[in-house]
């Protein structure tokens, strides 16, 4: 069975502060993970995605993440927070069973002057 | 328009009343979904579409039917809800849809229908 956890659903950091958002999976195979975020009114916007490849991935507006298998981790990083970061965050896996996406439950980042 | 877009943007309804939420995907995509997003709770998956014809059902409730009449849109029937059912619903869509043994690639998201039901 496939799940996502996100570790704290508030985060805040001071603006220029490191962002660091946690998600940690568990699957039985090889998964896709993706990173979301969703601004207040609006749909989700993917930020970044890791299908296999390099483990390192760069995604939109200065984040990125790094799979790590022997800790089942795909956290998210960025390393300057800007105002414009506060929103909502969802972690998400997907496996060759082809079953579905599976969402974390999110994480609100607030960004502090 | 680009993207995927959704109509209503707000809807209040009564128990009694009957409506229905619209999505139009403007990439080309085969596949389509409908989201329920409620409060402290993970996304859940309620329909797919892929290549018009459904291939999930998420034992959703039959007062929620979807329609696809072709791959571009995607139209959610509401009826006889519940106040449970206040959510944002999101619609969704995807390049290459559903193929057995490959996993899901990346949704493109609409900014969904902030539903109320009284």
């Amino acid at each position: 069975a496939q799940s996502v956890t996100q570790l704290g659903s508030h985060v805040s950091v001071s603006e220029g502060a490191l962002v660091l958002l946690r998600c940690n999976y568990s699957s039985s195979v090889p998964p896709y993970l993706f990173w979301y975020v969703q601004y207040p009114n609006q749909g989700l916007q993917l930020l970044l995605k890791y299908t296999s490849a390099a483990t390192l991935v760069k995604g939109i507006n200065g984040f990125e993440a790094e799979f790590k298998k022997s800790e089942t981790s795909f956290h998210l990083t960025k390393p300057s927070a800007h105002m414009s970061d506060a929103a909502e965050y969802f972690c998400a896996v997907s496996q060759n069973t082809g079953n579905q996406f599976y969402f974390g439950t999110g994480t609100s980042l607030t960004v502090i002057p | 328009e680009t993207g995927v877009t959704q109509t209503p943007r707000h809807l209040v309804m009564g128990m009694t009343n009957k409506k229905s939420l619209k999505c139009e995907q403007h990439l080309g995509h085969n596949a389509m979904y409908w989201y329920k997003q409620s409060a402290k709770k993970p996304l859940e998956l309620m329909f797919v579409y892929n290549f018009k014809e459904q291939t999930e059902n998420n034992s959703v409730p039959s007062r929620f039917s979807p329609e696809c009449p072709n791959s571009s849109h995607l139209f959610l029937h509401l009826h006889t809800l519940q106040p449970e059912d206040s959510a944002l619903y999101l619609c969704a869509s995807s390049q290459d849809g559903v193929q057995r043994g490959a996993p899901w690639d990346e949704q493109f998201f609409g900014p969904g229908t902030r539903l109320t039901v009284l």
